[in-house]
């Protein structure tokens, strides 16, 4: 089975500043139709999770610009350019290559200074 | 706009059963595969089961080892996901999530299994 894993899992972030999370796959997530099948995902607070990325850096509708995704393979990075005060939440990925055994990670929960 | 509504949750004894819904609006249901994601009180997010667009293809986590059934009504755009031989460590939210990239989700539904 794969094996998520993301760092940090806690960040503390003054709003303005750049944030960024990492997702690491016991197994490669790349596809060979050229596609990463790792996604990420936001839970804020009180809330189900809402999908933010697709596919490694495909922003998924209505997520602000400020959010992209990149990285291939094992290694994938969520970056937040400016931090938000309604970016706080707990942010997952989550491997969709070797179905149907979807995995996520442990999530980082990112909160505001 | 797409909507995806459990319910069916609630408090349950040791070795009980229920019987979860998930009804769907705002897309043509029989087009995607669906899946059910659980959460413990203040833990992450776990995979359940899957299921594909016909429901011929169906998918459970290895840790459930046959406790949990996943079906699905086309006809009426609606999940389910019967539960049985519960213990306090399925006490969780049960959401619903739309597709291979599980685009959207319902607000889920808390099961609590205790005594």
């Amino acid at each position: 089975d794969i094996v998520m894993t993301q760092s940090p899992l806690s960040l503390s972030v003054t709003p303005g500043e750049p944030a960024s999370i990492s997702c690491r796959s016991s197994l490669s997530l790349l596809h060979k139709n050229g596609d990463n099948y790792l996604h990420w995902y936001l839970q804020k607070p009180g809330q189900s999770p809402q999908l933010l990325i697709f596919l490694g850096s495909n922003r998924a509708s209505g997520v602000p610009d400020r959010f992209s995704g990149s990285g291939s393979g094992t290694d994938f990075t969520l970056t937040i350019s400016s931090v938000e005060a309604e970016d706080v939440g707990i942010y997952y990925c989550m491997q969709a290559l070797q179905t149907p055994q979807i995995a996520f990670g442990p999530g980082t929960k990112v909160e505001i200074k | 706009e797409v909507h995806l509504e459990e319910s069916g949750g609630g408090l349950v004894k040791p070795g009980g059963s229920l019987r979860l819904s998930c009804a769907v609006s705002g897309f043509t249901f029989s087009n995607y595969s669906m899946n059910w994601v659980r959460q413990a009180p203040g833990k992450g997010l776990e995979w359940v089961s899957s299921i594909s667009a016909t429901g011929s293809y169906i998918f459970y986590a290895d840790s459930l080892k046959g406790r949990f059934t996943i079906s699905r009504d086309n006809a009426k755009d609606s999940l389910y996901l019967h539960l049985t031989s519960l213990r306090g460590d399925d006490t969780a939210v049960y959401y619903c999530a739309r597709g291979r990239s599980l685009d959207h989700w319902g607000r889920g539904t808390l099961v609590t299994v205790s005594s």
